[in-house]
């Protein structure tokens, strides 16, 4: 089946230690979204690619960067993460912009020690 | 600017009762509407969605919902609650220029025995 994988589930880093979360696609869509979910709160947008070209929300922190060398992948990488960065990482695609379908992968769980 | 509000962060239903978990939005262009459910350490899974056309939106697991573009609402609605209802509940509208999805903040199902 055509699906948003993320790996790992769970991902524990230690304080300030550079961590990469992956995101991969078998959909072919052109846009990847990275989405933050912290405990009880609605997930957030960090950024999106639409095919190559990077969008990145005005509030997300610089420590936050992505790449995406394909378009079946999409990393994030924290550069130091801070215990306030413990939160589930949430990939999704769609179509192009406009269109109404966006699946999400099962997200990653990120703890921060 | 495009937001939503979800009234009501918990809601709690006998089994086999009505679920009603609402949703209005602020729009200035025709909104495409979305239900998402969360369940504990998972992605977001489309329940149904609204783009254009008939306006009672049926989705899976037996949930439906009306957009009343007059009263800016979109509320989801089950006739019978089940046990695996039970988990979280997102409403989301998406900027139709960039397909990303802005959240409300969750409404916590809870089903009662």
């Amino acid at each position: 089946d055509a699906m948003v994988i993320q790996n790992p589930r769970y991902q524990v880093t230690q304080f300030g230690k550079p961590v990469t979360l992956s995101c991969s696609q078998t959909l072919n869509h052109n846009v990847m979204y990275w989405y933050q979910q912290k405990s009880s709160q609605a997930p957030k947008l960090l950024f999106h690619y639409y095919d190559k070209d990077f969008n990145n929300e005005a509030d997300t922190p610089d420590n936050f960067q992505s790449r995406r060398p394909n378009t079946s992948f999409c990393f994030l990488d924290i550069r130091s993460p801070g215990l306030g960065d413990a939160a589930m990482y949430l990939c999704a695609t769609s179509r192009p912009p406009g269109s109404a379908s966006v699946t999400f992968g099962s997200g990653t769980r990120l703890t921060v020690v | 600017a495009q937001s939503v509000t979800q009234l009501g962060s918990h809601v709690s239903v006998s089994e086999g009762a009505l679920v009603l978990l609402r949703c209005n939005y602020s729009s200035s262009v025709p909104p495409y509407l979305f239900w998402y459910v969360q369940y504990p350490n998972q992605g977001l899974q489309l329940l149904l969605k609204y783009t254009t056309g008939a306006t009672l939106v049926k989705g899976i697991n037996g949930f439906e919902a009306e957009f009343k573009k007059s009263e800016t609402s979109f509320h989801l609605t089950k006739p019978s609650a089940h046990m695996s209802d039970a988990a979280e509940y997102f409403c989301a509208v998406s900027e139709s220029n960039t397909g990303k999805l802005i959240f409300g903040q969750g409404t916590t199902l809870q089903v009662k025995p």
